[in-house]
Order: C-alpha cells, then sequence, then structure tokens
C-alpha cells in the first residue's frame, strides 16, 4: 500500500507566475484535499475533491485551482502568484464517509 | 465555524519527562484527530478519538466531547518526539479538518 506522494518538494517563483503542484493519493482512496500551511501556523483548507469535481473550498480566490484525474490524483494550480502564497501545500487523500487521512509530506513554495 | 486551540504552544523537555498537551474546541464534533508534524513538513496521523481514551505506546489520548476538549499524552519523552502536534476536528468524514495552531514540542537529551 503506497502512501500519499506530493511533486515537486520545493518550488521558487516569482511574483505573477503560475505553479501547479501534484499529489497521487493512497490506493484506496477516493477524496483528495489540499492544505496550505503558513510558517508557524495550523493547516488551512483550500478545497476538496471527490469523483473528480470540488467538492468543499476554504476561503481562497479562484486562483487558486484544481483537478482530481480518474485515478484520483490531483493537482493544485496558483495563477498571478503572490509573495503571500510562500507556504508549504499539503495533499491528504482519504475515503469517503470514513475519517482517516493520509498526508503527503508536502511542497514547499517560495514566491520571490 | 469551528475554532480550535492549542495549548501551551511551546514546550521543551528534558529527555525521560512526561507532558500533557490541550486542545479546545468550540462546537460539538464527529471527527477529531491528533497529529505529529515532523521536521521534512509530514502529517503523521497518531490518533482519530471523537471521544473516550486510546493508547498507543507511550502515546495516549482523552477526548471529553461534552466539555469540548481533548488531550494528548506523552510519556517518557524521547528526541524523536520533537516537532509539532497538531489536533484537527470536523462535522464528518467528509466535511474538511480544521487545525489548530499547533504545540512545538522539543525533547532535549
Amino acid at each position: 500500500e503506497t502512501g500519499v506522494t506530493q511533486s515537486p518538494t520545493h518550488l521558487i517563483k516569482t511574483r505573477g507566475q503560475q505553479v501547479t503542484l501534484r499529489c497521487s493519493s493512497q490506493s484506496g482512496h477516493n477524496t483528495v484535499s489540499w492544505y496550505q500551511q503558513a510558517l508557524g501556523q495550523g493547516p488551512q483548507f483550500i478545497f476538496q475533491y471527490y469523483r473528480e469535481e470540488e467538492n468543499g473550498r476554504g476561503n481562497f480566490p479562484p486562483r487558486f485551482s484544481g483537478l482530481q484525474f480518474p485515478n484520483y490524483s490531483s493537482e493544485l494550480n496558483v495563477n498571478a502568484l503572490e509573495l503571500d502564497d510562500s507556504a508549504l501545500y499539503l495533499c491528504a487523500s482519504s475515503l469517503r464517509d470514513f475519517y482517516g487521512y493520509t498526508f503527503g509530506s508536502g511542497t514547499r513554495l517560495t514566491v520571490v | 465555524g469551528i475554532q480550535v486551540e492549542q495549548s501551551p504552544p511551546d514546550l521543551i523537555l528534558q529527555e525521560g519527562a512526561n507532558s500533557t498537551l490541550r486542545c479546545n474546541f468550540s462546537d460539538s464534533v464527529n471527527n477529531l484527530q491528533w497529529f505529529h508534524q515532523n521536521p521534512w513538513g509530514q502529517l503523521i496521523n497518531l490518533f482519530y478519538i471523537p471521544s473516550g481514551t486510546k493508547q498507543n505506546g507511550r502515546l495516549s489520548a482523552t477526548t471529553v466531547a461534552t466539555e469540548r476538549y481533548s488531550l494528548l499524552y506523552i510519556s517518557s519523552s524521547q528526541t524523536t518526539d520533537s516537532g509539532v502536534y497538531f489536533c484537527a476536528v470536523g462535522n464528518s468524514g467528509n466535511t474538511p479538518l480544521v487545525f489548530g495552531k499547533g504545540t512545538r514540542l522539543s525533547v532535549i537529551a
């Protein structure tokens, strides 16, 4: 049984650019959630995907968007990057109607 | 929305000491989990404990749902216990987890 894999592990982007982060969910899980963790803070919910559709969204602007693919893997896209987007982005997979979440190691994004 | 408060924010322990971490939440929940974030950023699930008491080795947790708090106990701490401990709550398995700000634990030899 494989865990959650995220890529890349680190990324440096310039303000105004666009970025795509990737997540492979744990085998058997059908739901993917994305979280943003700023330095010294707890993770904050961005959105969740189930059956390739957005299934809940936190307080993030529309320039944060995502996709889920038929194999349950997922992408997080951020357009028009701002300095405050610098954070650790965590992906978590779960099985709908069950409570266990498995988190990946995250992608650390730095916007300069 | 649900508010989650964790205390203390920082804790420094000598190896072998015991500690108690607290999580208060503002509304009734059906999902409460404790996580340990290692220095590489990965969140490791320690307990799923919306109510009652569970133990796993040197770690145990208790949630008193009626009083809206949960406690994580670490006994005989080791340097590998260092990291940030998060409490996260939710209303069901399909709603997002709301995290507290965490307790940063440093265990020194």
